[in-house]
This record gives C-alpha cells, sequence and structure tokens, in this order.
C-alpha cells in the first residue's frame, strides 16, 4: 500500500488567493482526518469524516475552511480567502476503525506559505 | 480538558546510549496512547500503540510503558543510533465519542556520533 498520499508537497500563495490542499487514504480506511501543525499550537485536529461524512468540524478555524469527501478514496481542505496566518503543515490521516483500537497512518503532509 | 505533556523538549545524548521519553497526560479516561517519530520537514510515522488495557509495547529497539492510573507513558529507545534523531510525539486518543487525538509538543531527540 502507498499510504496516505497528501499533494501538494509545498504550496507558496499570495494572501487572499484560494488553496486546495488534496488526500487519498489509504483504501478500506473508513475514517479520514486533517490535522494542522505550527510552531505556537503543535498539532490540532480540523476536521474528520467517517465513510466520507464530516463527523466533528469543531477544529476547524474560521469559515475561510472547508473540507469535502466526495468519496472513500478523496478528500479536499480549501482556504479561501487564504491569509498569512494559515501558513503551517497540513497533515491527513486515516484508520481502518478507531473503535477497535486501531492506529492512524498519517500523510507527508503540505506545506503551506501564505506571503 | 484533557493535556498532554512532553518533557524533556530536547535532548542529546552520545551514540549507544540508552533513553528515556516520558509523556504524561491529565486524564486517565483514554481509548489508547501512540507514540510516533517525526522527521524534519516530513510527515509523522507511527512507532508503536499501547492499547488502554496494557502495559507495554515492544518493536525492535523500541519500548513504550503505559501507567494509565498516574498519567504516564515512557518510550526506551535501546542503544540509539545517529539515525534516530528525530521529533518524538506521544498522543492519546481520548475515551469520549471523539475520534481526535490529543498530542504533546515533542522531543526532540539528537543522538551525536
Amino acid at each position: 500500500d502507498a499510504g496516505v498520499i497528501q499533494s501538494p508537497r509545498h504550496e507558496v500563495t499570495e494572501m487572499g488567493q484560494e488553496v486546495t490542499l488534496r488526500c487519498k487514504p489509504i483504501s478500506g480506511h473508513d475514517y479520514l482526518f486533517w490535522y494542522r501543525q505550527t510552531m505556537m499550537r503543535g498539532l490540532e485536529l480540523l476536521i474528520y469524516f467517517n465513510n466520507n461524512v464530516p463527523i466533528d468540524d469543531s477544529g476547524m478555524p474560521e469559515d475561510r475552511f472547508s473540507a469535502k469527501m466526495p468519496n472513500a478514496s478523496f478528500s479536499t481542505l480549501k482556504i479561501q480567502p487564504s491569509e498569512p496566518r494559515d501558513s503551517a503543515v497540513y497533515f491527513c490521516a486515516s484508520s481502518p476503525s478507531p473503535d477497535r483500537n486501531y492506529g492512524y497512518t498519517f500523510g507527508s503532509g503540505t506545506r503551506l506559505t501564505v506571503v | 480538558k484533557q493535556e498532554v505533556t512532553q518533557i524533556p523538549a530536547a535532548l542529546s545524548v552520545p551514540e549507544g546510549e540508552n533513553l528515556v521519553l516520558n509523556c504524561s497526560f491529565t486524564d486517565s479516561a483514554i481509548y489508547n496512547l501512540q507514540w510516533f517519530r517525526q522527521d524534519p520537514g516530513k510527515g509523522l510515522t507511527s512507532l508503536l500503540l499501547i492499547q488502554s488495557s496494557q502495559r507495554e509495547q515492544t518493536s525492535g529497539r523500541l519500548n513504550a510503558s503505559l501507567d494509565k492510573s498516574s498519567g504516564r507513558s515512557t518510550l526506551y529507545i535501546a542503544a540509539s543510533q545517529p539515525g534516530d534523531s528525530a521529533t518524538y510525539l506521544c498522543a492519546v486518543r481520548p475515551l469520549d465519542s471523539s475520534y481526535k487525538l490529543i498530542f504533546g509538543s515533542g522531543t526532540r531527540l539528537l543522538v551525536r556520533p
């Protein structure tokens, strides 16, 4: 298995532009998570999906952030408009079933820089 | 509110030394605890997962222990190597209905040749 695949690896954009981050979870994993990592706040959960349905989006910082999972093999995290304080590393993770005490597999992350 | 603390924040040791990384959490109501490794500019690699009913898990030179009642976990690395240099993060999954992981801020390890 290729693991959790995220794209792009790096993104540099100007303030005000729309940014879309992409994630392909491991096949058969029913849960998908989006995390953000910053120096100040560490790793924080933004949103997670179960069987393509958003379950908890309480970590999404503002209405500028939105996430979708149109099918079991693809998810997007969109920021519109982007701001410099959104600069961070965004990770996607998937899990087969947290209820069974399985762990989480993380992607390599997307490093976003908003200038 | 669950809080996870890792001490020390940074550690530098000579190659070959055995070392212990510490993780503490404030609420013992957890499903499991997971240790990750993060290399600079890279993603997180899962090292060990300890279920709440378990006391320890081992993988190669790594051994993780869990004392749920006292809210502590340790990651023991035997015979450290320069390739072990990375940031080590622990994360707990609370027992509540949420599936979010609560992460510590990590211990940055440097193993000197």
